[in-house]
């Protein structure tokens, strides 16, 4: 079954606008990451925050962590038209290796 | 180097049909994943191999899937008896340790289609 879900399932922002997307999970991890697709084939990897970390950036990417609320937040900020992507949270657990992945929030950016 | 190589691109067969889909992992990475894809979807885990550890199976749908990796490189996925229910985007991925420690790297997928 899968551990994250996320929301919201799409998101349509104008260019220079902050897109915010939420993925939430049930069981406890060892580190969560973020992934962008781009036309339904390879993902990209683009963030990864440990459980013991609140927050991380790189680049205009900015991930929260709530290990509390077994939610977190990846926020892009001044957005571009190349940013539309489908962008997937996946959780690697305390216990075991494999990467388990949400549903993705489909993010356009229009011009 | 050279990236997660995964062939055939584009595999269409017919129902009832085997097929075998190949994933050649980032040299060196230990850990190899492969997902399913369907159209609109998310990623569902199929198989995890780590090292010479027994691999995680447990989100093979049926029995008509299988997968091996041999030598600790290539992998082979193999789906017997096709439906069409199959159809999907089969993507892999390695990583360079295992426990999910780091990141996973994908190849292009290969995008199977039952007829």
């Amino acid at each position: 079954s899968q551990q994250g879900e996320e929301d919201p399932q799409a998101l349509s922002i104008q260019e220079g606008e902050n897109a915010t997307m939420n993925c939430s999970y049930k069981t406890s991890i060892n580190n969560l990451q973020w992934y962008r697709q781009n036309s339904g084939r390879g993902l990209v990897h683009l963030i990864l925050i440990r459980s013991n970390e609140r927050e991380k950036h790189s680049g205009r990417l900015r991930v929260t962590l709530d290990t509390s609320k077994k939610s977190s937040s990846l926020l892009i900020t001044a957005s571009r038209a190349a940013d539309t992507a489908s962008y997937f949270c996946a959780t690697a657990g305390v216990q075991g290796g494999k990467l388990i992945f949400g549903q993705g929030t489909e993010l356009s950016v229009k011009p | 180097g050279a990236g997660v190589s995964q062939s055939p691109s584009n595999k269409v067969t017919e129902k009832g049909k085997d097929v075998e889909l190949r994933c050649d992992p980032i040299s060196g990475h230990t850990a190899l994943y492969w997902y399913r894809q369907s159209l609109g979807q998310g990623l569902e885990f199929l198989i995890y191999f780590q090292g010479n550890s027994a691999p995680d199976k447990s989100g093979l749908p049926s029995d008509r899937f299988s997968a091996e990796r041999t030598g600790g490189s290539v992998s082979t996925l193999t789906i017997q008896r096709t439906q069409q229910e199959d159809s999907a985007v089969y993507l892999c991925a390695s990583s360079p340790r295992g426990e999910g420690n780091t990141e996973a790297f994908f190849g292009q997928g290969t995008r199977l289609t039952v007829v």
